[in-house]
């Protein structure tokens, strides 16, 4: 059975203090695994596709990597403005769906 | 701004309404999909759509009834609400077409609280 496994469930940070978090999977074929930020009350945001294994997506503060069992979100000296829930998905072979795993609350404290 | 639309954004039902939820997307993506979000159960898939005029059940589709008639529209119902009906209800698009290389554009979300 395709699964997605985010860890940890909460995550608190002071600012300036770097941390990953972990998204684990398995699936019979990966076409993709997506991650996306979303704020309170508002619907999940686009962050990265990564597609195979090696790959390794950066955009601010964040950076995505991929490996053939996991995907890590790393978050270099986070700020107040990153606290956000983190939702990890993958799309996988061969139907048209999207599994989510069940995201890390990241708070960042000033 | 293009994107994906919600409406209502909030509701309160009594146990036995029903309503529909709309959502509305104008970038014509063919694949549009509606998921339920409950705290420490993250998004449920509850029926899908890969284009006009067809559908297919998700992961938790009991209880609730969709429709495609129109490409940019894809509609929620809910004949007979119940409280475990009770929810933040999320839609989203996206085009296969392109390999999906953004994932989906999600709606805003609607709050629906049943009593």
């Amino acid at each position: 059975e395709d699964q997605v496994t985010q860890s940890p469930e909460a995550l608190r940070l002071q600012e300036g203090e770097s941390s990953s978090l972990n998204c684990s999977y398995t699936v019979s074929g990966l076409r993709g695994l997506f991650w996306y930020r979303q704020d309170p009350g508002k619907g999940p945001e686009f962050l990265f596709t990564l597609y195979s294994a090696g790959e390794e997506k950066e955009k601010e503060r964040l950076k995505a990597t991929l490996t053939k069992k996991e995907s890590f979100l790393h978050i270099t000296a986070p700020k107040p403005e990153d606290s956000a829930t983190y939702l990890c998905a993958v799309h996988a072979f061969p139907g048209n769906q999207f599994y989510f795993g069940t995201g890390t609350s990241l708070t960042v404290i000033p | 701004n293009a994107g994906v639309t919600q409406t209502p954004k909030f509701r309160v039902l009594k146990t036995g309404q029903s309503m529909t939820l709309l959502c509305a997307q104008d970038m014509n993506h063919e694949y549009m999909y509606w998921y339920r979000q409950d705290p420490g159960m993250g998004l449920r898939l509850i029926h899908y759509s890969v284009g006009e005029g067809t559908t297919a059940k998700g992961e938790v589709p009991d209880g609730y009834n969709v429709s495609r008639l129109k490409k940019q529209n894809f509609l929620l119902g809910l004949e007979s609400a119940a409280p475990s009906q009770t929810s933040v209800y999320f839609c989203a698009s996206i085009s296969m077409r392109t390999g999906a290389p953004g994932g989906y554009t999600f709606g805003s979300g609607t709050r629906l609280t049943v009593v």
